[in-house]
């Protein structure tokens, strides 16, 4: 069965600092996306990024970079320089990779970020 | 502007009496969904779908219908809305085309159901 563990439910660290969010996956599957979304405190969701099993390049996307090791099924997400505005929940997901829209999510980690 | 929308954003309503939230989006995209959230329990997907009239379960589609006659709308049916239906539903849009993977979400519908 899969499933998505986000081990860090909540995580406080002082502006600027760098920050990193685990998440753990299983499935039998060898063939998968990961996906990794972010939910401010005004409640929208906002999708961040989408990789896929075969690609185990790291990503970077300005403040942001994504980790995929495959070795230890994480795909762990770093902020660069935090800022107040990166305060949120940030929710680690995994899909098949024939069943591309079926997605399954981890509980979330909260993230706070002070000034 | 690449925009999901969903009505209504807050409804009360009793157990029993059928109801629809209605999700629309404008980007073409062939991918749909909804998802629930409640608190310690984080999102699960109720629905999805692929395109026009392919539809399939999520993790959570019991005491849920939806429908997809069109891209552009996917709306969810509670058909007998019962108590632990009470959530907040969000609905999704999403391409996924290697380099330029994107979803958008809706606002999100708060559900009450007494």
């Amino acid at each position: 069965a899969q499933k998505v563990t986000q081990a860090q439910t909540e995580i406080s660290v002082v502006e600027k600092e760098d920050v990193t969010l685990d998440c753990v996956y299983e499935t039998r599957d060898t063939t998968y996306y990961l996906f990794w979304y972010k939910q401010p405190p005004s409640g929208e969701l906002v999708f961040l990024i989408r990789r896929n099993s075969f690609d185990e390049q790291n990503e970077i996307s300005g403040r942001y970079s994504w980790n995929f090791q495959k070795s230890t099924s994480s795909f762990n997400f770093t902020i660069t320089a935090s800022q107040v505005v990166d305060s949120a929940v940030y929710f680690c997901a995994l899909s098949e990779m024939n069943r591309d829209d079926k997605i399954i999510f981890g509980k979330g980690t909260r993230l706070h970020i002070l000034p | 502007e690449a925009q999901v929308t969903q009505n209504p954003r807050y409804l009360i309503t009793v157990t029993g009496k059928k109801l629809t939230v209605t999700c629309s989006q404008n980007m073409n995209h062939e991918y749909m969904s909804w998802y629930r959230q409640d608190p310690g329990l984080g999102l699960r997907q109720i629905y999805y779908s692929m395109n026009v009239e392919v539809t399939d379960k999520g993790d959570v589609p019991e005491g849920y219908k939806v429908s997809r006659k069109e891209k552009r709308n996917f709306p969810l049916i509670l058909e007998s809305p019962s108590p632990n239906q009470t959530s907040l539903y969000f609905c999704a849009s999403s391409l996924w085309d290697r380099g330029t993977d994107t979803q958008y979400f809706g606002p999100g519908t708060r559900l009450t159901v007494l």
